[in-house]
Formats: C-alpha cells, structure tokens, sequence
C-alpha cells in the first residue's frame, strides 16, 4: 500500500503556544486528505477534509480558527493547532485519499501524532 | 444519520476464532471496512466489502455482511498475539470520500 508519513510523531507543548503537524503522502500525490481526532478509548473523529489549493471543509463543532489547515501541494497538509489548552490534547491521525477507477475509498493513514499540552 | 457501534472489547485464547461485530444504520452505505490500529500507530486497512456482498474471504478473514439487519462482522481464524489491536470498522456513505468509523473493538489474544 500508498505509504503516508506524519511529523512529528510525538510533541509536548506549553498551553498558549502554537503546534504545526504535517502529514505527507510520500509515493502518490493525495487531491484529498483528512484529519482525525482520537481520543483514548474512542473512535476517530473526522475532524476535516483538506483538499489540495482551496480550503477545508471543517465537520460541525470543529472550530477552524482554533485548527488550521493548509494544503498547499499534492504531498503535504498540515494542521497547525493554535493556542493549544490541554483540552487539545489527543492522537491526531491524517490520511491521504487515493483517487482510483472505483468508487471504493482508498484511504492510506498516517501513524498518527501525539500531542500533550502541558 | 450516520451511526457504527462496536462492542469495546473482545478476548479469545490462541489459535481460536475471533468475530468482532459491527452495526451500522446508514442503509446507503456503499462500502464498509474492517481497520486494524495497533498500539501507538495509525489505521491499516484489512480488507472491505462492496454493500451488495454477503461475503468475503481474504486468507484467515471472512467478513460477513448483513444488509437488512445493518450488520457487519470480521472473523479472524487462527487468531495469533499478533492479531491483538483495535478493530474498526467503518461505513463509506455520501459519495465516494467520507467514511465514518466505529467505536473500535479492541482484541486481546491470550497466549
């Protein structure tokens, strides 16, 4: 499978500052990635789609003043969590979609990046 | 609306099956897919269904799916420590991009 890379993969911050995740689809270019929120013993929550050189479409209750996101090249998205509280804290999971022939969603997750607000 | 439930937790001994199962209540649902997330990493996917499917069987996985009842399950046969992780399952509705995931069922083999 397509093979999509996420840095950093573990970041412990200060509350009040600003954190900048990237996420990469390193062997296919990816018009469309999303973003995901874990929380411990929960399912993921799609936080966003990104769509490659226009805006994301956040889900209802994200806020998109609080995270950022830019898609500025067929590899990269990046979501910048700004102001970061504790509250913040959660395993954030990126994947990049794989248009093929079929309408069969090929999605292709990052290994996910843990923040920690302090 | 969109809706995917699991049970949270699930231990079998070695070498026996595992059925984890899904319910869903989309009935438009196109696809759905079983992912495994082992601890501290991101989602890989095992395998998935077309909706108008009943089975299918990939090596030591049968997904069974069904429609009427909105219900999904993944056995994993000969079940190995390493089949020990979070099992979700999740249902692609609403065009072709967004999929929504269950609760996540997490396997514990015992040796």
């Amino acid at each position: 499978g397509a093979v999509v890379s996420q840095h950093p993969s573990r970041v412990i911050c200060k509350s009040g500052t600003s954190v900048k995740i990237e996420c990469r689809s390193l062997d296919f270019q990816a018009t469309t990635m999303f973003w995901y929120r874990q929380f411990p013993k929960q399912s993921l929550m799609l936080m966003a789609t990104s769509n490659e050189g226009s805006k994301a479409t956040y889900e209802q209750g994200v806020e998109k003043d609080k995270f950022l996101i830019n898609h500025a090249s067929l590899t990269l998205s990046t979501l910048t969590v700004t102001s970061a509280h504790p509250e913040d804290s959660s395993f954030y999971i990126c994947s990049a979609y794989r248009r093929t022939l079929t309408s069969y969603n090929e999605q292709f997750f990052g290994p996910g990046t843990r923040l920690t607000v302090l | 609306g969109e809706d995917v439930e699991q049970s949270l937790f699930l231990s079998v001994r070695e070498g026996d099956s595992s059925v984890i199962n899904c319910t869903y209540t989309d009935s438009s649902s196109t696809y759905l897919y079983w992912y495994k997330q082992e601890p501290g990493a991101g989602l890989q996917l095992l395998t998935y269904i077309f909706s108008n499917m009943d089975m299918k069987q990939d090596q030591r996985l049968t997904v069974l799916l069904n429609k009427k009842d909105k219900h999904l399950s993944l056995r994993i046969a000969d079940t190995q420590t390493g089949d020990s992780a979070i099992y979700f399952c999740a249902e692609q509705t609403g065009g072709y991009q967004k999929v929504t995931f269950g609760t996540g069922t997490k396997l514990q083999v015992i040796p």
